[in-house]
């Protein structure tokens, strides 16, 4: 079974620009996560996506946002760029339940993309 | 404070040597998931526990409900355990999400 891709695994912009980073998740997979990770502020979770529906978001401002697919496939999006979002963002996928059983299923992660803003 | 700390933040062990790593979190939650992380980013789930212990080959992970901590064992250690170690909790209630620890730096010398 493939894992988790990510795409592009690599990209440069400049402040002001914007980007869509995409995510597959394994095949049978219904949850996306999204995180970013940066050398200050570690691992941070973005926002999370179930059955095309976003189902939680973390402390993140507006510029920071996401979609999710009927092929459960999610795009997270940034705009207007600015030097602090240079980060690795990852996803992860899993399962996914409905409450009461949600985040008791193991998630596994893509191998991110490094997004650098110059 | 953090909602989750990891200790040691660096981590140096000769090859054979018994490793543990601690975290202490201070919310309530529904999981708590040890993470390995290699260089070049790529992480790997290793455990996700909500009670008691769990074994995968060399690695033990235990968790203590009551006192909030949980604790990452790797016995007989190698080289290729070199890696980031990272402790998440799962925020219990409709508060679904992953906070993380900062990362424990495992280095193990041959």
């Amino acid at each position: 079974k493939a894992g988790v891709t990510q795409t592009p695994r690599y990209l440069i912009k400049t402040r002001g620009q914007q980007v869509t980073l995409s995510c597959s998740p394994i095949s049978g997979h219904r949850s996306v996560s999204w995180y970013q990770q940066t050398p200050g502020q570690g691992l941070q979770f973005l926002f999370e996506y179930f059955s095309e529906t976003q189902r939680n978001k973390g402390n993140f401002p507006g510029r920071f946002s996401g979609r999710q697919f009927s092929n459960s496939r999610s795009e997270m999006n940034v705009s207007t760029l600015e030097l602090g979002d240079s980060a690795l963002y990852l996803c992860a996928s899993s399962l996914g339940a409905a409450s009461p059983l949600r985040g008791t299923d193991t998630q596994y992660f893509g191998p991110g993309t490094r997004l650098t803003v110059l | 404070k953090n909602e989750v700390e990891q200790s040691p933040q660096n981590l140096t062990a000769q090859e054979g040597e018994f490793i543990t790593i601690n975290c202490s979190y201070s919310v309530g939650i529904s999981a708590l998931h040890w993470l390995q992380q290699h260089p070049g980013g790529g992480i790997v789930s290793l455990f996700m526990l909500s009670s008691g212990k769990k074994k995968h080959g060399r690695l033990i992970a235990t968790i203590n409900i009551q006192e909030k901590h949980s604790s990452l064992h790797i016995t007989a250690s190698h080289p290729r355990d070199s890696a980031v170690y990272i402790c998440a909790v799962r925020s219990g209630g409709s508060n679904y999400k992953l906070t993380f620890g900062k990362g424990t730096l495992l280095t193990v010398n041959p």
